[in-house]
C-alpha cells in the first residue's frame, strides 16, 4: 500500500531556531516528492525533489531526498513567525497524490 | 495568473440537505480532484477526475458523488450532508497522467453541517 507518513504532528519553536520536519515514503514507481506550505488556506508549493542527495534551496528552507532510505527532511533555518504554517509532504502513485498527515509548526515570537 | 476557483470559502448547512461544493479552474488540465482535510488525518482523496464526464473513486468517496459535464468544472455533491462531513474541502488540477509536477490547489471550502 503507497503512503506517505510525516513527523512531527506539530511542533512548537521560538524565533531563530532551526527545524527539521521529516517525510518517509512508500510509493510504488517512485518519481518525485514534493513539499507544500498551508497557511489558513490552499497549500503553496516549496519544493519537488526527484534526486538523491541534490539539497533544493530557497532562502531560509532547504530540502533533500534519500532515494535509498525512503525519505526527505524540510530544513527551516532562523524560523520567524511567518513561518507558521502546516507542511505537507506529498507522492504522486498513479495518477493522484499520496499526502502525509502534514507537521504543522508554530513559531513564537 | 492561473488558478483554481472554489466558489465559497465558508459554507453552513444543515443535516439532510444536498450540498453543491463547485470548481472551476483555468488551466485547461485534464485531471481535477477533491479531497478533504481534516485534523490529524491529513489530505484524504474523495474522488477524481481525469476527463469530462470521468470519475474516479478516492479513498472515502462515501456519502459524496462528483460531476464533471465541463473540462474546467469539477463538482462535489454531498447527497444528505451529515455532520461527519463538516471539513475543509480542497479541490485541485494537474495536467494529463501522472502528476510529478504538483497540483494546483484552490482556496479550500470550509463546511459546517449543523
Amino acid at each position: 500500500e503507497d503512503k506517505v507518513v510525516q513527523s512531527p504532528l506539530s511542533l512548537v519553536v521560538h524565533e531563530g531556531d532551526t527545524v527539521t520536519l521529516n517525510c518517509s515514503y512508500e510509493v510504488t514507481n517512485f518519481r518525485s516528492l514534493l513539499w507544500y506550505k498551508q497557511e489558513k488556506k490552499a497549500p503553496t508549493f516549496l519544493f519537488m525533489l526527484t534526486s538523491s542527495g541534490i539539497e533544493k534551496k530557497s532562502g531560509r528552507l532547504s530540502s533533500i531526498l534519500d532515494k535509498k532510505e525512503l525519505f526527505s527532511i524540510l530544513n527551516i533555518t532562523a524560523t520567524q513567525t511567518g513561518d507558521s504554517a502546516v507542511y505537507l509532504c506529498a507522492a504522486p502513485a498513479g495518477s493522484q497524490f499520496y499526502f502525509g498527515t502534514g507537521t504543522s509548526l508554530t513559531v513564537i515570537p | 495568473d492561473v488558478k483554481v476557483t472554489q466558489s465559497s470559502r465558508y459554507l453552513v448547512k444543515r443535516t439532510g440537505e444536498k450540498v453543491f461544493l463547485e470548481c472551476v479552474q483555468d488551466m485547461d488540465h485534464e485531471n481535477m480532484f477533491w479531497y478533504r482535510q481534516d485534523p490529524g488525518l491529513g489530505l484524504r482523496l474523495i474522488y477524481f477526475s481525469y476527463d469530462v464526464k470521468m470519475k474516479e473513486k478516492g479513498d472515502i468517496p462515501e456519502g459524496y458523488s462528483v460531476s464533471r459535464e465541463k473540462k474546467e468544472r469539477f463538482s462535489l455533491i454531498l447527497e444528505s450532508a451529515s455532520t461527519n462531513q463538516t471539513s475543509m474541502y480542497l479541490c485541485a488540477s494537474s495536467l494529463s497522467g501522472t502528476p510529478m509536477y504538483g497540483y494546483t490547489f484552490g482556496s479550500g471550502t470550509r463546511l459546517t453541517v449543523v
